[in-house]
C-alpha cells in the first residue's frame, strides 16, 4: 500500500483530455515537489512533468502537471494512442528519508 | 548521449548475496546524485535507495534498509547495489535512474533511465 494514492486506471478516447489525479501527505506532496513518469510497456520509465508543472524537452505540450496542497494532477489533452501507458507519481517524503511513487495509473486509449 | 547500464542481475537463492552495476556514460558522472528503483513483475515502481554525487549521503527504503548497500565509485563511473540476505520479495528489475539537476539543485527527479536488471530470488 503506497503512502501516494492514485487510481488503478483511467481511460479515453483519441483527441479527448484525461486526468489523473495523485493524493499524498503533508510530508510528501505538501512539502516537496511531485514528477510524474510514463512507463510504456516493457520500457524504463521516462520522466514527463518534474517539479509540478515542468516539461524536459521533448515532452509535447500536451502533457502539463499541476500541484495544490497534498494533491497533484497529470493533465494529457488530444489524447493519442501512443499515450497508452503506466503513469506514475513520485516525490521526496521528508519523514521516511526517501522517494515515494503513488501506485501507478494504467491508461487505456479506447 | 547519456547512457545507464545495469549488469548483475539473475538467479540467486534466497538468503544469498548479489551485487548490481550501474555503469554511467555521456555526462559527468562524479556531478550527479544516483537512484536505484525496482519494480517487481507486473507490479508498479518502488524507489530503493539514492546516492548524493559525492556520496556523502545514502538513504534506503525501509523494506531494503540494514540489507542493502547503495555505494559508487566516481573514478569508473558505476553505481553498485549490493543486496545481502535476500529474499523472494526482492525479485524485480532493477532500475538505476540519475538525478536531473547536478550537485543536488534539484528535487529528486530522475531524467535517465537504464534498461533496468532482472533479479529473481528463488531455491
Amino acid at each position: 500500500q503506497s503512502v501516494v494514492t492514485q487510481p488503478p486506471s483511467a481511460s479515453g478516447t483519441p483527441g479527448q483530455r484525461v486526468t489523473i489525479s495523485c493524493s499524498g501527505s503533508s510530508s510528501n506532496l505538501g512539502s516537496n515537489s511531485v514528477h510524474w513518469y510514463q512507463q510504456l510497456p516493457g520500457t524504463a520509465p521516462k520522466l514527463l512533468i518534474f517539479r509540478n508543472n515542468q516539461r524536459p524537452s521533448g515532452v509535447p505540450d500536451r502533457f502539463s502537471g499541476a500541484k495544490s496542497g497534498t494533491s497533484a494532477s497529470l493533465a494529457i489533452s488530444g489524447l493519442q494512442s501512443e499515450d497508452e501507458a503506466d503513469y506514475y507519481c513520485a516525490a521526496w517524503d521528508d519523514s521516511l528519508n526517501g522517494v515515494v511513487f503513488g501506485g501507478g495509473t494504467k491508461l487505456t486509449v479506447l | 548521449q547519456v547512457q545507464l547500464v545495469e549488469s548483475g542481475g539473475g538467479v540467486v537463492q534466497p538468503g544469498k548475496s548479489l551485487t548490481l552495476s550501474c555503469t554511467a556514460s555521456g555526462f559527468t558522472f562524479s556531478s550527479f546524485g544516483m537512484h536505484w528503483v525496482r519494480q517487481a513483475p507486473g507490479k508498479g515502481l518502488e524507489w530503493v535507495a539514492f546516492i548524493w554525487f559525492d556520496a556523502s549521503n545514502k538513504y534506503y527504503a525501509d523494506s531494503v534498509k540494514g540489507r542493502i548497500t547503495i555505494s559508487r565509485d566516481n573514478s569508473e563511473n558505476t553505481l553498485y547495489l549490493q543486496m545481502n540476505s535476500l529474499r523472494a520479495e526482492d525479485t524485480a528489475v532493477y532500475y538505476c535512474a540519475r538525478e536531473r539537476g547536478s550537485l543536488g539543485s534539484g528535487n529528486h527527479e530522475t531524467d535517465y533511465w537504464g534498461q533496468g536488471t532482472l533479479v529473481t530470488v528463488s531455491s
